[in-house]
This record gives C-alpha cells, structure tokens and sequence, in this order.
C-alpha cells in the first residue's frame, strides 16, 4: 500500500549529537514537509520541499537541516545547534507541486519521537 | 498566507452535533479550505475541504459562506471516538508553504 514511512518511532539523543530522521513516501508526491509538534502544541512548520533538489525554510528552520536528493525522500537531521530538540516529529507530502491546479490532501507519517537525554 | 483562528478548545456529549468555526479573513482567491483530525501520537488525517457554500462527505459537513472569510466543521451526532483536535489550514493552489493554526481540541464525553 502507498503511503509514507518515518523511522525511527522512538530515538535518544544525547546532547551535542546529530541525529536524522527519516522520511520515505511511495505516493508519488512532489512535495514534502517536516512539522514540530511539542506537547499539547500545534504543528509548526520547520522546512518543506516542493521539487527534487529544492528546499526551503519553515517557521522554525534554526538547528534542523534537510535534503531532498530523491522524490521519495525527504530526510531531517537535528543539529546540535538545536537547543531544545525533544518533541514530535511529522513528516508529510502532497501532490499539491508547482504545475498542480488543485490542493491536494496532505499525508503524514505516524511521527517520530525524538528526546534528549 | 491566510492566517487562521480557531477556538482553542470545545465541549460535547455523545450524540450531539459539534460545529467549529475558523476565521480566516484575508484568505485568497485561489485558497482552498481543509480541516483535520489528529489523534494523540499520530499524524492528522485529512477531514475534508471545500472553496465555497457547502460540501459534505461521509464524516462531515463543511459550511463555506460567501465571503468565504470565515469555514465552519459540522461533526453529525458524535461519538467518543471523536475527541481529537481539529486543525483548519487553508492552501492555496501551486503556493506550498502549509501552515497550521493551533487547532481546536475537541472533548467528548459519554
């Protein structure tokens, strides 16, 4: 079945570590998103991608950075440049590209939660 | 981009009709409007959208008035299992950048 993959569920980190995040969608989408999402918190947007080899900063950009070197892949790597990096982690994509002429529904993953020891 | 506001939390009772508003005053004219559930620890899950008047689906209303400034989420004769927030964002055609608002937490009790 299609949909999208994030992984790992659960990670730890120890401060001053990097850590990436994985992200892979067999949708077919051109375009994919990361979203913060702190407890009892909306979600915040951090960056998102609407074509191969471009990218461009969310809200919260400071301390995250990503890649989209595949149109399946979508992956985010926490810095230690990130203060406070314990949260939720959402991935999602949408074939809302640049030529769409309608919105489409956005997908997410079933997150990943990330906590700094 | 249209900002949205909607209220931070409601209450209900199984069985009773749940409305929830978003204010969305400057949303454009190629902006679309969607509402979303999400459970604790799971991603949202799309609800439905809707440009104007009214579009209903197998789960619930949406009421889009003419000046389509404002959207309203008809949940028909709820249930526990609806207890979730409820996120509206509102997209716009070919224009990428989807931010959501604080979203609606919804409680329903027995």
């Amino acid at each position: 079945d299609g949909g999208i993959t994030q992984s790992p569920k659960y990670l730890f980190r120890k401060e001053g570590q990097n850590v990436t995040l994985s992200c892979e969608q067999n949708l077919n989408h051109d375009a994919m998103y990361w979203y913060r999402q702190d407890p009892g918190q909306g979600l915040r947007l951090i960056y998102y991608s609407q074509i191969v080899n471009d990218f461009q900063k969310g809200d919260i950009a400071e301390g995250y950075s990503v890649s989209r070197e595949k149109k399946e892949s979508f992956p985010l790597t926490v810095t230690s440049a990130q203060k406070n990096p314990t949260a939720f982690y959402l991935c999602a994509s949408t074939n809302q590209g640049l030529a769409a002429k309608n919105t489409g529904e956005l997908f997410f993953g079933e997150g990943s939660r990330l906590t700094v020891l | 981009l249209a900002k949205t506001t909607q209220p931070i939390s409601m209450d209900s009772y199984e069985g009773q009709e749940v409305n929830i508003t978003c204010s969305h005053n400057n949303i454009a004219t190629n902006d679309y409007i969607t509402w979303y559930q999400q459970f604790p620890s799971q991603g949202p899950r799309f609800i439905i959208q809707g440009y104007k008047t009214k579009v209903t689906n197998e789960v619930a209303s949406l009421f889009i008035p003419a000046d389509r400034k404002s959207s309203t989420l008809s949940l028909p004769r709820v249930s526990l299992s609806d207890t979730a927030v409820y996120y509206c964002l509102v997209e716009n055609t070919g224009f990428q950048k989807l931010v959501f608002g604080t979203g609606t937490r919804l409680l329903v009790s027995p």
